[in-house]
């Protein structure tokens, strides 16, 4: 059955770094999301990207933060420079469609910024 | 906004008896329902969800799911449950008018099935 893979599995980074987050969606896929989860807390949506442009995101989604999907395959999640608090899980997910279609989640990227 | 509240952040139970896992959730508009399910360093996978028509959804391992408009609810229910069941249980809502099918999150349940 094809999945959401996700590398790497964790990432440790130094504050002010930038990190990447790579994701591998299903592969007739459109739609795109990238999810967080800070420790204790719930999981929060960040940004969808549909006809390689952004179509939704959140409040957290500030410009320190940018999405691409360079090659047709991966789909990337860029934090230019880490602060504390954006340690969390990172989730990417795919999905066929938008509203009704069930969105598929990769197994989350652990990142640790120190 | 849409915001979705589980009320039980942990719920222990033995093997075979029954369980409840309660969500509510406020929206101003209709909204799609859905649960998910993390197991140990896995990602979330969908357990089932509501679209529209009848307010009884399934899944294919036994877990039941009542949409109840009136209360907001979409509470998720298993008679008899199995020490396989023990995982994180995520209840979440998607808009289904303008959002590009944005999921928002409650804040989890661990189930945990004892022997």
């Amino acid at each position: 059955e094809p999945e959401v893979t996700q590398t790497p599995s964790h990432q440790v980074t130094q504050m002010g770094q930038e990190v990447i987050l790579r994701c591998v969606p299903i592969s007739n896929h459109l739609y795109f999301y990238w999810y967080r989860q800070i420790l204790g807390q719930k999981v929060e949506f960040l940004v969808s990207f549909y006809n390689n442009e952004i179509s939704e995101k959140s409040e957290i989604f500030d410009d320190q933060f940018s999405v691409e999907r360079p090659d047709g395959s991966n789909f990337t999640l860029k934090i230019r420079s880490t602060k504390l608090e954006d340690s969390a899980m990172y989730f990417c997910a795919s999905g066929q469609a938008s509203y009704q279609e069930t969105q598929y989640f990769g197994p989350g990227t652990r990142l640790l910024v120190l | 906004a849409q915001s979705v509240t589980q009320l039980d952040s942990q719920v222990p139970v033995f093997e075979e008896a029954p369980v409840e896992l309660r969500c509510n959730y406020s929206s101003s508009v209709s909204v799609y329902l859905f649960w998910y399910v993390q197991y140990p360093n896995q990602g979330l996978q969908l357990l089932l969800k509501y679209l529209s028509g009848s307010t009884l959804v399934e899944s294919i391992n036994g877990f039941e799911a009542e949409f109840n408009k009136s209360q907001t609810s979409f509470h998720l229910r298993k008679p008899s449950v199995h020490i396989s069941d023990t995982a994180e249980y995520f209840c979440a809502v998607s808009d289904s008018g303008t959002s590009y099918g944005k999921l928002t999150f409650g804040q989890g349940t661990i189930l945990t099935v004892h022997p």
